[in-house]
């Protein structure tokens, strides 16, 4: 069964914190995305890896990096946590691989994480 | 730029009826896919349904089925037969098949009516 898992489901930090997300998937998938998730807003993209220790910007990058060094794991760091940045952040993996002659490549989630920054 | 736009925020639907979710989108590729995404309450996204821009009908997956109007940009979803479990988020995608990055829209809520 595949699977993305991310390391909390609850987080609590205070403003100015170093803050670490991490996200694993175990699908050998080319392909991670970071986004947040707020109501009203739907998903945006933070940032996204294409192949280990490549990543691109997406829509909202500011205040925001990641780290890929092995194609299983892509961090995203909240290097100095404000409360705008409370928010639901879901990981997600696709495959740059088609399946069954199609090129489907959807996207599989993580649980997400519900970050609250005091 | 490619966007999704979905203009239902919420919908209701009373239990064993159909209802449609409704979603368009804009891209200047001629080549994309098209995906649905449930979130429920609990927040995992569950895929649902795809459809490729050059494929000839439409996808169907169980009670689900995708409407898919080309000359319209336009990939609205149907649930047969609604279910309370049905009750969730329900997410639009596009995926450009020269990029990797997803475009999603701000999601309907549904919810469903015994």
């Amino acid at each position: 069964d595949v699977k993305v898992t991310q390391s909390s489901r609850y987080l609590v930090k205070r403003t100015g914190e170093k803050v670490f997300l991490e996200c694993v998937q175990d699908m050998d998938h080319e392909n991670m995305f970071w986004y947040r998730q707020d109501p009203g807003l739907g998903l945006r993209l933070i940032y996204f890896s294409y192949d280990v220790k490549m990543k691109e910007k997406g829509d909202i990058p500011e205040g925001y990096s990641v780290s890929r060094e092995k194609k299983e794991r892509f961090s995203l760091i909240l290097e100095s946590a404000s409360t705008n940045q409370t928010s639901m952040y879901l990981c997600a993996s696709s495959s740059l691989k088609t399946r069954s002659g199609r090129y489907y490549n959807e996207q599989f989630f993580g649980p997400g994480t519900r970050l609250t920054v005091l | 730029a490619q966007k999704i736009t979905q203009t239902q925020p919420g919908m209701f639907v009373q239990e064993k009826e159909a209802v449609t979710l409704d979603c368009t989108y804009d891209t200047s590729d001629p080549s994309y896919g098209l995906f649905w995404y449930k979130q429920p309450s609990s927040g995992e996204m569950i895929f649902l349904i795809y459809q490729g821009s050059y494929d000839q009908q439409n996808a169907t997956e169980g009670r689900y089925s995708l409407n898919f109007q080309k000359a319209r940009k336009s990939a609205n979803l149907v649930i047969s037969a609604s279910q309370l479990g049905d009750s969730a988020m329900y997410f639009c995608a596009m995926r450009s098949n020269t990029g990797n990055q997803f475009y999603f829209g701000t999601g309907t809520s549904l919810t469903v009516i015994p």
